[in-house]
């Protein structure tokens, strides 16, 4: 059975920081990894999206990589912000044939950057 | 570009009631899920769409029923609400070619409390 770990569970940073949050997954049979962020009582907004042929994917200041064969994702933020506050998650997708997308989440890393 | 949209955003029910969770994409996509987000759990899969006439169970669908008629709506009923059932429910879309499955698409939530 495939199980998302996403360590620290909780993470306070200085504005400025760079910071990297880690995502663990146990069966390297994945269709692709994604990073989410949440804020309070909101939905989820998708970040980045890696296929598992990738090995990393950039939009700004965010950066993810993947490593299949060792189960492992992080998530760098380079020049943190107040702004970056929020939770983040991380997701594995997995089926089998069709359309089949099933996301297996992790319990998520609460970001507090401080001003 | 609407993307996915949840109808009500709260929701209080009294145990043993019923109601149907809304859920609408206007992006075309043949993958439609229901998720729902507890504290400490994180997001778990309750049922899926591969496409209009076609659902499956997911992790945890015990009390939930769903039907697609349409491609774009996924309706999720829950037949006799429990307060086990408490939580925030998310509706998500996709869609995929080959064995490339694009990014999900997260609806703003409904946060539902039976008391």
């Amino acid at each position: 059975k495939q199980e998302v770990t996403q360590i620290p569970a909780a993470l306070s940073v200085p504005e400025g920081e760079n910071l990297v949050l880690n995502c663990s997954f146990t069966d390297s049979a994945i269709y692709n990894l994604q990073w989410f962020r949440q804020d309070p009582g909101k939905g989820l907004t998708s970040l980045l999206l890696i296929q598992s042929s990738q090995r990393e994917q950039t939009s700004g200041r965010l950066n993810a990589s993947l490593d299949k064969s060792s189960g492992r994702s992080t998530l760098y933020i380079a020049a943190s912000q107040p702004g970056d506050s929020a939770t983040y998650l991380c997701a594995v997708s997995r089926g089998y044939g069709g359309a089949t997308n099933k996301l297996i989440f992790g319990t998520g890393t609460l970001l507090a950057v401080q001003p | 570009n609407a993307g996915v949209t949840q109808t009500p955003k709260f929701q209080v029910l009294k145990t043993g009631q019923s109601m149907t969770l809304q859920c609408a994409q206007d992006m075309n996509h043949e993958y439609m899920s229901w998720y729902r987000q507890d504290p400490g759990m994180g997001l778990r899969l309750i049922h899926y769409s591969v496409g209009a006439g076609i659902t499956d169970q997911g992790e945890v669908p015990n009390g939930y029923n769903v039907s697609r008629s349409t491609t774009e709506d996924f309706p999720l009923r829950l037949l006799s609400a429990a307060p086990s059932q408490t939580s925030v429910y998310f509706c998500a879309s996709s869609y995929s070619t080959g064995t490339l499955r694009t990014e999900a698409f997260f609806g703003q939530g409904t946060r539902l409390t039976v008391v």
